[in-house]
């Protein structure tokens, strides 16, 4: 059983550009994470997703950033007109028993704006 | 609100001596208290888990970890050290059913040879 992938793996923007990140959930799971890592920090809860649907965006910022996960292929993080503080780890973790809260990260996204 | 707190950013041990990793939670509802080990450039590994069944839980690696409600801790130990624990520990709770991860800043164990 493949666990969580994430791709890209490294993913360099200029300031303006788009940024799209992909997380392919383990097989079976419907339940998504997306947590961001920022240099010298601990992981921060962005959103939580189900099949087409966003349950709690409330760690996401308010602007330029979007979150899917349509009822086909994987979930997009979406970062818009990136700027230097969107530089970081973007980590997908999915789930399949909440009752245990239990998630499986994938192994990140490291964004770069220059 | 609900946090989690790591004691030590860093923390270093010779190789075969204890480890001692500490989190302290902040919670009025009992939570579900995660260890995940992360080596660089590399995604979050589950360690171990408690979720309100025993209070001694036992993971991967040779790593336990203890809840105890009255201090409101879920420290993380392994009686003897290897180099290839060298990594970063994050502990994490999460709050109810379907909830967020909430996580420690983190701790870099250091292994001296």
């Amino acid at each position: 059983n493949a666990g969580v992938m994430q791709n890209p793996r490294h993913l360099v923007r200029r300031r303006g550009q788009e940024a799209r990140l992909r997380c392919s959930p383990m097989k079976g799971h419907s339940h998504v994470y997306w947590y961001r890592q920022l240099p010298e920090e601990g992981l921060k809860f962005m959103v939580y997703l189900q099949k087409e649907n966003i349950i709690d965006e409330s760690g996401m910022p308010k602007e330029r950033f979007s979150a899917e996960f349509p009822k086909e292929g994987p979930s997009i993080l979406r970062i818009q007109q990136v700027v230097r503080g969107d530089s970081a780890a973007y980590f997908c973790a999915s789930s399949l028993d909440l009752a245990t809260g239990e998630q499986y990260f994938g192994p990140g996204t490291r964004l770069t704006v220059t | 609100a609900q946090s989690v707190t790591q004691l030590g950013s860093h923390v270093s041990v010779s190789e075969g001596a204890l480890v001692l990793l500490r989190c302290n939670y902040s919670s009025s509802v009992p939570p579900y208290l995660f260890w995940y080990v992360q080596y660089p450039n590399q995604g979050l590994q589950l360690l171990l888990k408690y979720t309100s069944a025993a209070t001694l839980v036992k993971g991967i690696n040779g790593f336990e970890a203890e809840f105890k409600k009255s201090e409101t801790s879920f420290h993380l130990t392994k009686p003897s050290a290897h180099m290839s624990d060298a990594a970063e520990y994050f502990c994490a709770v999460s709050f109810g059913y379907g909830n967020k991860l909430v996580f420690g800043a983190g701790t870099i164990l250091r292994v001296k040879s």
